[in-house]
């Protein structure tokens, strides 16, 4: 079955550029049929979307990011990554990839999850 | 965007319990709605999508209901592995948001 994994350094500082990699196993991200979004979750709180991308490359993000937000995919690697410039300490969160189905917005599978923290 | 209230914040029950959680929407979202489950350090796990219908692999006595702005899930025998954190999300419309989150603890 399809399994992704999350990538990155655990700690940046702050006005930096945050940067994570989800690399999907088990399964082709270039199927077509989903779509390999971004979603985050500061500690003891809830969950937050960040972005999506198709393997087109087409891209949606969360308007309370999008300035800051953004996301590509590598399909020869298997992979898609997040950017997210200029974060303070309130972009420390644990951050997750997941599929959803084309059609279809929820999330199955995840990625166990990275965290983030901004610091100096 | 849409905002997704869940309640209540917390539940507390004991094995063999029928719990119940509700989730509401700001505005009409048709079936457009999933539950998933979280456990302390792990992913969410997808329990129930399109409202009612469960996950492969999820346990019978998970369910799911409701349409339009209010929706519920049950639990209907509670066991030890289902005291969790639970959340909805409504799929309709992007950006797609999660209730705050309802917290299971053993009574």
């Amino acid at each position: 079955q399809v399994q992704l994994q999350e990538s990155g350094p655990g700690l940046v500082k702050p006005s930096q550029t945050l940067s994570l990699t989800c690399t999907v196993s088990g399964g082709s991200i270039s199927s077509g049929s989903y779509y390999w979004s971004w979603i985050r979750q500061p500690a003891g709180k809830g969950l937050e979307w960040i972005g999506r991308i198709y393997t087109s490359g087409s891209t949606n993000y969360n308007p309370s990011l999008k300035s800051r937000v953004t996301i590509s995919v590598d399909t020869s690697k298997n992979q898609f990554s997040l950017k997210l410039t200029s974060v303070t300490a309130a972009d420390t969160a644990v951050y997750y990839c997941a599929r959803a189905r084309v059609g279809a917005n929820w999330f199955d599978p995840w990625g166990q999850g990275t965290l983030v923290t901004v610091s100096s | 965007d849409i905002q997704m209230t869940q309640s209540p914040s917390s539940v507390s029950a004991s094995v063999g319990d029928r719990v119940t959680i509700t989730c509401r929407a700001s505005q009409g979202i048709s079936s457009w709605l999933a539950w998933y489950q979280q456990k302390p350090g792990k992913a969410p796990n997808l329990l129930i999508y399109a409202a009612s219908s469960l996950q492969s692999g999820v346990p019978s006595r998970f369910s799911g209901s409701g349409s339009g702005t209010d929706f519920t899930l049950t639990i209907s025998s509670l066991q030890p592995e289902d005291f969790a954190t639970y959340y909805c999300q409504q799929a309709n419309s992007f950006p797609v948001t999660f209730g705050q989150g309802t917290r299971l603890e053993i009574k």
